[in-house]
């Protein structure tokens, strides 16, 4: 079991459709992370939210839009994407770690969207 | 920036048999976190073992335990008495920050 919740996990879209993917933890911690992941490939960061705030976009074209509504929740608005968009999404969170604070955690993933882009 | 270079694109090994996975890292920073994630077809990335880069004490977690040489920028993970469900993609991946970048990746096959 995962305590980071994606929905849905499987999603097939449009190039012309709007969708959005969500992600839901309550271990109380207050950064979220959206990483892309081809198959065979690393993880790649998207976008970091930390206390509710964006703190780290990684020059993620606009067709992405991330949003988080409170500390649990954060959602990714998707709209015109693309067939190479294709690529399973995975949600992280961590406890807040300040810039090298005494206390970092590790980053906890949930399953991941498997998006298909047609 | 922090770079993460796994130089082992795949590897076996037999059941009930230890194997080493490298990683090395550059970075110039000196206070920084170290980790090993798992990830089975199922696609979940699972944590194996983690390294704060200021302990030179290896950290050990049953059968997985790493090898962090600070010096030499290296930090790999060995895997004793291998089992068929440790067989998944394993990731090196550098924490500074809130910054988690990962290496290419390893996928590790263990054979009955």
């Amino acid at each position: 079991d995962t305590e980071v919740t994606q929905t849905p996990k499987h999603l097939v879209m449009g190039m012309t459709n709007k969708k959005s993917l969500k992600c839901e933890q309550h271990m109380g911690h207050r950064a979220m992370y959206w990483y892309k992941q081809k198959a065979k490939k690393p993880p790649e960061l998207m976008f970091v939210y930390s206390y509710e705030k964006l703190s780290i976009n990684e020059s993620v074209p606009s067709r992405f839009s991330p949003e988080c509504p409170n500390s649990s929740l954060l959602n990714l608005h998707l709209h015109a994407l693309q067939p190479e968009d294709s690529a399973l999404y995975l949600c992280a969170s961590t406890i807040e770690g300040q810039l090298m604070s005494s206390y970092n955690s590790p980053l906890h993933f949930g399953n991941g969207t498997r998006l298909t882009v047609t | 920036a922090q770079t993460v270079t796994q130089s082992q694109p795949e590897m076996s090994v037999q059941e009930a048999e230890t194997v080493t996975l490298s990683c090395t890292y550059d970075t110039s920073e000196n206070n920084y976190y170290l980790f090993w994630y798992k990830q089975p077809p199922s696609r979940q990335m699972i944590l194996v073992i983690r390294q704060e880069a200021y302990k030179q004490q290896n950290a050990t977690e049953n059968r997985f335990s790493v090898n962090f040489q600070k010096a030499a920028k290296s930090f790999s993970l060995k895997i004793s008495d291998s089992q068929l469900g440790d067989t998944a993609m394993y990731f090196c991946a550098f924490l500074y920050g809130n910054k988690l970048v990962f290496g290419a990746g390893t996928i590790l096959r263990v054979k009955s």
